[in-house]
């Protein structure tokens, strides 16, 4: 059982190029998550799903996008990449409430230069 | 609107000393709690979570939480830390379909 498999796990990427982060979840939970996390800032919600064609913006959107066409796969896209978005990002699910337990990705650290 | 306040940002301890790091919250009904452990390099874990019933959870390692309703409080609690509970800890509160986090506390432990 891979759980939340998150690719790349390093990212450097020049400011104004564009990439996708990917977020795919083998254990069929309909609620996914995407979180930034900078030092001593904690986590903050970017954007995230209730289920497949639904998202929804968290705390942090700007500069990014999203698309939840199956269940299992949630990217994350990056299109104009800008130093203010380096930082570890982690994808998460959790079955269909969420008061339940989230399992978390092992984490993309993106550096933009 | 729902905040999480995780009143230690850096604890150094010695091994075998006892933790409790604090955890507010404030939200007036129905929670659910969560206490996350993030090791250096490594992804959130669950450590312990509460939902209903015995306010004094019991997760992995030794930990163990309580929650006590009229100070909006669930601090985690371990009676003996190890240089192996080095770690960054991030309280957590539910909140409709998505979770609240505190800022997260650092816990540098010295063998």
């Amino acid at each position: 059982n891979a759980g939340v498999t998150q690719t790349p796990k390093f990212r450097i990427l020049k400011i104004g190029q564009s990439m996708t982060l990917q977020c795919t979840q083998d254990m069929n939970h309909n609620y996914m998550y995407w979180y930034r996390q900078d030092p001593g800032m904690g986590l903050k919600l970017i954007y995230y799903s209730v289920g497949a064609g639904i998202t929804d913006k968290g705390e942090v959107p700007n500069g990014y996008n999203v698309s939840r066409s199956t269940t299992e796969d949630f990217p994350l896209r990056l299109e104009l990449a800008a130093p203010s978005q380096t930082s570890v990002y982690f994808c998460a699910s959790n079955p269909d409430r969420a008061n339940t337990e989230a399992f978390f990705g092992q984490g993309t650290r993106l550096t933009v230069v | 609107a729902q905040s999480v306040s995780q009143h230690n940002h850096h604890v150094i301890l010695s091994e075998a000393a006892s933790l409790e790091l604090g955890c507010n919250y404030s939200y007036g009904g129905t929670v659910n709690l969560f206490w996350y452990v993030q090791y250096p390099g490594q992804h959130l874990q669950l450590l312990l979570k509460y939902f209903s019933g015995d306010p004094l959870v019991k997760g992995i390692k030794g930990f163990e939480a309580e929650f006590i309703k009229s100070k909006f409080s669930f601090n985690l609690r371990k009676p003996s830390v190890q240089w192996s509970d080095t770690a960054e800890y991030f309280c957590a509160v539910n909140n409709q379909r998505k979770l609240i986090w505190g800022l997260g506390t650092s816990l540098a432990v010295n063998p």
